[in-house]
């Protein structure tokens, strides 16, 4: 049971161009959203984040937007570089129930291609 | 000024060995994961010290066992290789309270 539902799989924007990801979860214990960004040969490295108090939040070109009664976030990647291309993983993170540490749950990835 | 790191970076063996991955973290945290990602990309936990206490063991074979020796490492020692382990793991650390996950570069394990 995948409990972070991502899409699209991969995504090819032009310079430019907005990038749109997508994702959805089913458990509401969920109190924090990161996305992630990894590069190829690279760990995945924090982007951006965002709380549930909050329905937006943005970042430079990066923006979070957040649906708490659909249970749904998104990012958007405003003026897409080249650069920007990588694997980009939504998350969800919840108190583990054993104690006070959290556990964070990743989307399956979506690799974003910029053409120039 | 490496944050987390691990070692090997490559690591090529035939099935049916036994092979360790070390991870070190130089933040000042107190927990530590080991993820797994296959060849689509999927990251999914295996395990998570908080001060060298099991905290998140998820559905792994006995073939895994974690070791924390104290709160700055977390090896992962794997039994028996399958053609199956063949994946990057990544070690990652956070505080106890939460906040950005670390990730380490990954170590790439090929069983043949």
């Amino acid at each position: 049971q995948q409990q972070v539902k991502q899409s699209p799989q991969s995504l090819i924007v032009q310079k430019g161009g907005i990038s749109i990801i997508n994702c959805a979860y089913e458990n509401t214990a969920f109190d924090y959203f990161p996305w992630y960004q990894q590069f190829p040969g690279k760990g995945p490295a924090l982007l951006i984040a965002i709380r549930p108090d909050v329905s937006e939040k943005k970042e430079g070109r990066f923006t979070i937007s957040f649906n708490k009664s659909a249970k749904q976030f998104s990012l958007h990647i405003m003026d897409s570089q080249p650069g920007d291309s990588a694997t980009y993983f939504c998350a969800a993170s919840k108190q583990v129930s054993s104690g006070s540490a959290r556990q964070l749950t990743f989307g399956s990835g979506t690799q974003l291609t910029v053409l120039p | 000024d490496t944050a987390v790191s691990q070692t090997p970076k490559y690591l090529v063996t035939q099935m049916g060995n036994d092979k360790s991955i070390k991870c070190e973290q130089n933040l000042g945290h107190d927990t530590m994961y080991w993820y797994k990602q296959d060849s689509k990309k999927f990251l999914k936990i295996m395990f998570s010290y908080n001060n060298k206490e099991l905290i998140i063991n998820e559905t792994v074979p006995n073939r895994f066992s974690p070791k924390s020796p104290d709160k700055a490492h977390l090896n992962l020692h794997i039994n028996s290789l399958e053609l199956g382990d063949s994946a990057v793991y990544f070690c990652a650390s956070r505080t106890t309270v939460g906040g950005e996950l670390f990730f380490g570069e990954g170590s790439r394990l090929t069983v043949l």
